[in-house]
């Protein structure tokens, strides 16, 4: 129990092109959903944190109109990369917290997404 | 702001060595404490958990872990390391049960025949 499944796994695009990355729990209801971004042979940065039905919060120096995250569902949260830049190439995952293990703060990865902009 | 220290970047071990992977955690309170393993290209796995009780937490894969509250201190043991165990293995911690995850550096384990 408590899969987080990301898709794609790897997408190329090209510079000035929208990319949506989508994170799926597929036996539990996630509560929250938090976006991470990693920089090759670095560690997670949080870059927004979203509740269904509302507005994601974002990490500060995180761009939100840049990084579009939408939460529309207890099972599904979209992150759209608007107009991507060769900077914004990184590895993204996404995070679920389960209500069920919602007292242990616990959270459940998705495999990530590999984003290279050319 | 809680912030997570994880000393060793890179470590090696020989196979069917023991380990251990320093965490050092700042927060005035007991936090909520976990250990996760990467694989190149993959997204995170829970290795074990903390949050209350006993402070020798066992994990899969024959991992544990200790809280120390003195020593702000939340070290990731193995007593005998496999191949199958080279990793990136990130520690974490989070203020309470809602609150989002702040992550050590990572320290990354290689395994030496």
């Amino acid at each position: 129990g408590a899969v987080v499944s990301q898709h794609p796994s790897r997408v190329i695009c090209k510079s000035g092109t929208s990319v949506k990355i989508e994170c799926r729990s597929l036996d539990f209801q996630a509560t929250t959903m938090f976006w991470y971004r990693q920089f090759p042979k670095q560690s997670l940065m949080l870059m927004a944190t979203s509740n269904e039905g509302s507005k994601a919060t974002y990490e500060q120096g995180v761009e939100k109109d840049k990084f579009l995250i939408n939460h529309a569902s207890l099972t599904l949260s979209t992150l759209t990369v608007t107009s991507a830049h060769p900077e914004d190439s990184s590895f993204y995952i996404c995070s679920a917290r389960s209500r069920v293990f919602a007292n242990t703060g616990e959270l459940f990865f998705g495999e990530g997404s590999r984003l290279t902009v050319l | 702001a809680q912030s997570v220290t994880q000393p060793d970047i890179h470590i090696t071990v020989s196979e069917g060595a023991s380990l251990e992977l320093r965490c050092n955690y700042s927060y005035g309170a007991t936090p909520y404490l976990f250990w996760y393993v990467q694989s190149p290209g993959q997204g995170l796995q829970l290795l074990l958990k903390y949050f209350s009780g006993d402070t020798l937490v066992q994990g899969i894969k024959g991992f544990e872990a200790e809280f120390k509250r003195s020593q702000s201190s939340f070290n990731l043991r193995k007593p005998s390391v496999h191949w199958s165990d080279a990793a990136e293995y990130f520690c974490a911690v989070g203020l309470n049960a809602g609150n989002m995850l702040t992550f050590g550096g990572g320290t990354r384990l290689m395994v030496k025949p």
